[in-house]
């Protein structure tokens, strides 16, 4: 079985500060685990991926996240948050070709 | 390269009548994935396939809905009779293979209005 859980459906930051959306994941086995973001009105696009081969993983848009096995968890953070960046970010994991994707959190960039 | 393409964008039907959703993958994708995404129930897998194949439907919601993929270029995903509850964004996706560390290229999505 697998799951991942968003903690935090809404989080609010201000423009230039850090981000940092967490995730943790259920798995029996090591997973992949993805996030992607979604602007409004637009379909999922993909921000980054594990694949097991570095536990520090770098994706678009100046984001990155960190597994970590012992915690079981795959936190996105930025370092200085950007306007555009306001939109709905999704977790998800994959152990089949299936993916299980979290609830979303959204993020809103103050000014 | 043409990323997922789905018609219409934008469905307004009447309950009791007929809506299906089309979806083409990107060239060379062998897997295809239906979701629907509401604010009540977030991002839900309806069904998925793999070489053209249906492997999981589990998330199908009831009988009305159906979903085929005749060719590896082309799948649909029908409503009948579709009912108000059905109003959602339906989203199409597509991955290169069907292994897990293969991530999902989604397209724009179907808006779906049932009154």
């Amino acid at each position: 079985a697998q799951s991942v859980t968003q903690l935090g459906s809404h989080v609010s930051v201000s423009e230039g500060a850090l981000v940092l959306l967490r995730c943790n994941y259920s798995s029996s086995v090591p997973p992949y685990l993805f996030w992607y973001v979604q602007y409004p009105n637009q379909g999922l696009q993909l921000l980054l991926k594990y694949t097991s081969a570095a536990t520090l993983v770098k994706g678009i848009n100046g984001f990155e996240a960190e597994f970590k096995k012992s915690e079981t968890s795959f936190h996105l953070t930025k370092p200085s948050a950007h306007m555009s960046d306001a939109a709905e970010y999704f977790c998800a994991v994959n152990l089949s070709g299936k993916s299980t994707f979290g609830d979303g959190t959204t993020l809103t960039v103050k000014p | 390269d043409a990323g997922v393409i789905q018609s219409p964008r934008h469905e307004v039907t009447e309950m009791g009548q007929e809506v299906t959703l089309r979806c083409k993958p990107i060239s060379g994708h062998n897997s295809l994935f239906w979701y629907r995404q509401t604010m009540m129930r977030g991002l839900e897998l309806l069904i998925y396939f793999n070489n053209n194949v249906p492997i999981d439907d589990s998330g199908m919601p009831e009988d009305r809905f159906s979903a085929k993929m005749p060719n590896a270029s082309f799948s649909t995903l029908k409503i009948q009779p579709s009912e108000p509850r059905d109003s959602a964004v339906y989203f199409c996706a597509s991955s290169p293979r069907g292994k897990a560390s293969y991530e999902q290229y989604f397209g724009p999505g179907t808006r779906l209005t049932v009154t």
